[in-house]
C-alpha cells in the first residue's frame, strides 16, 4: 500500500497567517493526488485535483505544488472558514490511501 | 448540478447486513469509477472499496474484503454496497466517491454528503 505522511498534525494559526501542509508519498503517485479541507459534521470538500489544479469555486488563497513523491499545500491568507481539518489524497493505486489529517486551530 | 446521494444506513446488530445506495446525476455516471469511503466521526478517512466503469474490476480494503461487495447499476446510475457480517467497528459515516480515470485528464473526484452506519446490540 502507498503510505502518505502528512505534516504538521496540527497547527494554529491566526487570520491572515500563510499556512503550508506537506504530504509525502511512500513511492511515486505522479499527479493522482488530491487535497481536501473537512469541516466538523461535513463532508470532505475537494480543493485541489490533479495535484495542482484549484476546484472550481475554490478561493485562490489556496495554492498546491508537487508531483511524484512530495506535495505541499499553501494557504496565503488564511480566513476563519479555514480552520478546519485537511487531507491529502492518492488515487494512483487501490486501496486509495489519506493522509492523517492536519488540524488547523486559532491560536 | 452534480450530486451522489448515499441512503441504506442506519442501525443495525453485529452479524446482520445492511445494503448502502448511492444515487448519482449530474454528470456521465459511466465515465466514472466509484468508490466507498468511510471514516469513523471524528477519525481520519479510509478507503472501503472501488468498482471501475463496466464492473470489470474491483478492489476492497482487507478490512471488508470478504464481508462486502461493491456492485454497480450504469442504467440506474446507482453504485451499491452490500454490507454483510457486520461488526462493531463498521461503525461509520460511508461517502459515496466519484473519480474519473480516462484519457481526459485529470478531473475533480465528486463526494456524497455521506450516510451513517451504526453496528450495536
Amino acid at each position: 500500500d502507498i503510505q502518505l505522511t502528512q505534516s504538521p498534525s496540527s497547527l494554529s494559526a491566526s487570520v491572515g497567517d500563510r499556512v503550508t501542509i506537506t504530504c509525502r508519498a511512500s513511492q511515486t503517485i505522479s499527479r493522482y493526488f488530491n487535497w481536501y479541507r473537512q469541516k466538523p459534521g461535513k463532508a470532505p470538500e475537494v480543493l485541489i485535483y490533479g495535484a495542482t489544479s484549484l476546484q472550481s469555486g475554490v478561493p485562490s488563497r489556496f495554492a498546491a505544488a508537487g508531483s511524484g513523491t512530495d506535495f505541499t499545500l499553501t494557504i496565503t491568507s488564511l480566513q476563519p472558514e479555514d480552520f478546519a481539518t485537511y487531507y491529502c489524497h492518492q488515487t494512483h493505486t487501490t486501496p486509495w490511501t489519506f493522509g492523517q489529517g492536519t488540524k488547523v486551530e486559532i491560536k | 448540478e452534480v450530486q451522489l446521494v448515499e441512503s441504506g444506513g442506519g442501525l443495525e446488530q453485529p452479524g446482520r447486513s445492511l445494503r448502502l445506495t448511492c444515487e448519482a446525476s449530474g454528470f456521465s455516471f459511466d465515465d466514472y469509477a466509484m468508490h466507498w469511503v468511510r471514516q469513523v466521526p471524528g477519525k481520519g478517512l479510509e478507503w472501503v472499496s472501488g468498482i471501475n466503469w463496466n464492473s470489470a474490476t474491483f478492489a476492497y480494503a482487507d478490512s471488508v474484503r470478504a464481508r462486502f461487495t461493491i456492485s454497480r447499476d450504469n442504467a440506474k446510475n446507482s453504485l451499491y454496497l452490500q454490507m454483510n457480517s457486520l461488526r462493531p467497528e463498521d461503525t461509520a459515516l460511508y461517502y459515496c466517491v466519484a473519480h474519473y480515470h480516462g484519457s481526459g485528464g485529470f478531473r475533480s473526484p465528486y463526494w456524497g454528503q455521506g450516510i451513517l452506519v451504526t453496528v450495536s446490540s
